[in-house]
């Protein structure tokens, strides 16, 4: 079965850093590029960043960028989010997906829960 | 910036529905595609696809979902609408950096 599971959420203090993995099965995850998007609560969708097949090529919102950093370990399948200097407005949950074609995703983890509050 | 409307649709079982998403820029990329695509989100669920490239329908996908438009104006539209459809419906464009969302349309039933 084609999945990915996300973990790593939890809650932390403004300022303080986490790490979302995304662990992709049921596929050949070193062939396809993968996104983070992300949900704050009662709120739309908001891409935050995406890489590609090998990891040289990486690209962020710009309400992340110089804060977050996307990787990936072909070796183990999966996908990271490091998360630095977190503020209140990163609180929200964040989805793995994987590219289909140019951006539109076509499977989805459940996504992980991030709070950042004092 | 993408732009969809309505913001929310109630619509009666069976009869269509129609969704629009408006783009400020062209979507049409040189090689001749145009990356737009639909999701749905149904309540607690994670997003799911259902066209891309404007209107080629995803896997699995009934073919009551259909999408059009071109350059910058889309539209997704529901054939005869069931129970199953009610949830959050976004487009989203992948023709430009930063990937963009429209704001989502909530559809609900009768």
């Amino acid at each position: 079965e084609v999945q990915l599971v996300e973990s790593g959420g939890g809650l932390v203090h403004p300022g303080g850093s986490l790490r979302l993995s995304c662990a992709a099965s049921g596929f050949t995850f070193s062939s396809r590029w993968m996104h983070w998007v992300r949900q704050a609560p009662g709120k739309g969708l908001m891409w935050v960043s995406d890489i590609d097949t090998d990891g040289s090529t990486t690209y962020y919102a710009d309400s992340v960028k110089g804060r977050f950093t996307i990787s990936r370990d072909n070796a183990k399948n999966t996908l990271f989010l490091q998360m630095n200097s977190l503020r209140a407005e990163d609180t929200a949950k964040y989805y793995c997906a994987r590219d289909l074609h140019w951006g539109a995703s076509d499977i989805w983890g459940q996504g992980t829960m991030v709070t950042v509050s004092s | 910036v993408m732009t969809q409307t309505p913001l929310s649709l109630s619509v009666t079982p069976g009869q269509p529905a129609s969704i629009t998403c408006k783009s400020s820029q062209s979507l049409l990329h040189s090689d001749g595609n145009t990356y737009l695509c639909w999701y749905l989100q149904k309540p607690g669920q994670s997003p799911q696809l259902l066209i891309y490239e404007v209107s080629r329908r995803f896997s699995g996908v009934p073919d009551r979902f259909s999408g059009s438009g071109s350059g910058t104006d889309f539209t997704l539209q529901i054939s005869r609408v069931e129970a199953e459809d009610v949830g959050v419906y976004y487009c989203m464009q992948g023709r430009h950096l930063p990937l963009t969302f429209g704001g989502g349309t909530k559809v609900e039933i009768k």
